[in-house]
């Protein structure tokens, strides 16, 4: 079981914006460094984010990261078609790795 | 620029075990940690625990404890997951990746992934 959520889909038109959210708790998120991943079928996932904002070299700045208290947020902006994945938060809980719940990203 | 590569895919029979290697390419995996996620057929990603290779230090997520041994040879810089008393719901593919510690602990480096069936 997972201890971070997340909304299992979200969509929005090519160009359009979404945000994913990553609901966790005092002893996760509140405490701790937040990295989200992108993933495509049959693939391993890809660091998108890390320190909650942060973009690893290569990272268009269409990703965006936030984090307040226990919940962050990913956005993608400039929505395009080859963003079509699934996405995962991610964190440190007692010093033990916890993934969130995973979201579907749709591009219409 | 350090690149993971794991062992090919296994079969299993129910009760038995397997151990998975990664062994890490263009840099030394001891300075930094190596933790294995699994991801089991249409689900999300599951942490199972990490390695400190320099420290020869594990630690394993509660539902893995007393199942899963993660170790590393630093000689050559590979990493392995065993996993003992395999179930059907062991069927999965299991990946390891570096903890990078320049990227807040985050997962910069992820091996190709290994399918593990678990099968009678």
């Amino acid at each position: 079981q997972s201890v971070l959520t997340q909304p299992p889909s979200v969509s929005a038109a090519p160009g359009q914006k979404v945000t994913i959210s990553c609901s966790g708790s005092s002893s996760n998120i509140g405490n701790s460094y937040v990295s989200w991943y992108q993933q495509f079928p049959g693939t391993a996932p890809k660091l998108l984010i890390y320190d909650s904002n942060k973009r690893p070299p290569g990272i268009p700045d269409r990703f965006s990261g936030s984090k307040s208290g226990t919940s962050a947020t990913l956005g993608i902006t400039g929505l395009q078609t080859g963003d079509e994945a699934d996405y995962y938060c991610a964190t440190w809980d007692a010093s033990l790795g916890a993934f969130g719940t995973g979201t579907k990203v749709t591009v219409l | 620029q350090v690149h993971l590569v794991q062992s090919g895919a296994e079969v299993k029979k129910p009760g038995s075990s397997v151990k998975v290697s990664c062994k890490a390419s263009g840099d030394s995996i001891s300075r930094e940690a190596i933790s294995w996620v699994r991801q089991g057929p249409g689900q999300g990603l599951e942490y199972m625990g990490r390695v400190i290779p320099i420290l020869g230090v594990s630690t394993y997520a509660q539902k893995f404890q007393g199942r899963v041994t993660i170790t590393a040879d630093k000689s050559t810089s590979t990493a392995y997951m065993e996993l003992t008393r395999l179930k059907s719901e062991d069927t999965a593919v299991y990946y390891c990746a570096r903890v990078g510690s320049y990227y807040y602990y985050a997962m910069d480096v992820w091996g190709q992934g290994t399918t593990v069936t678990v099968s009678s």
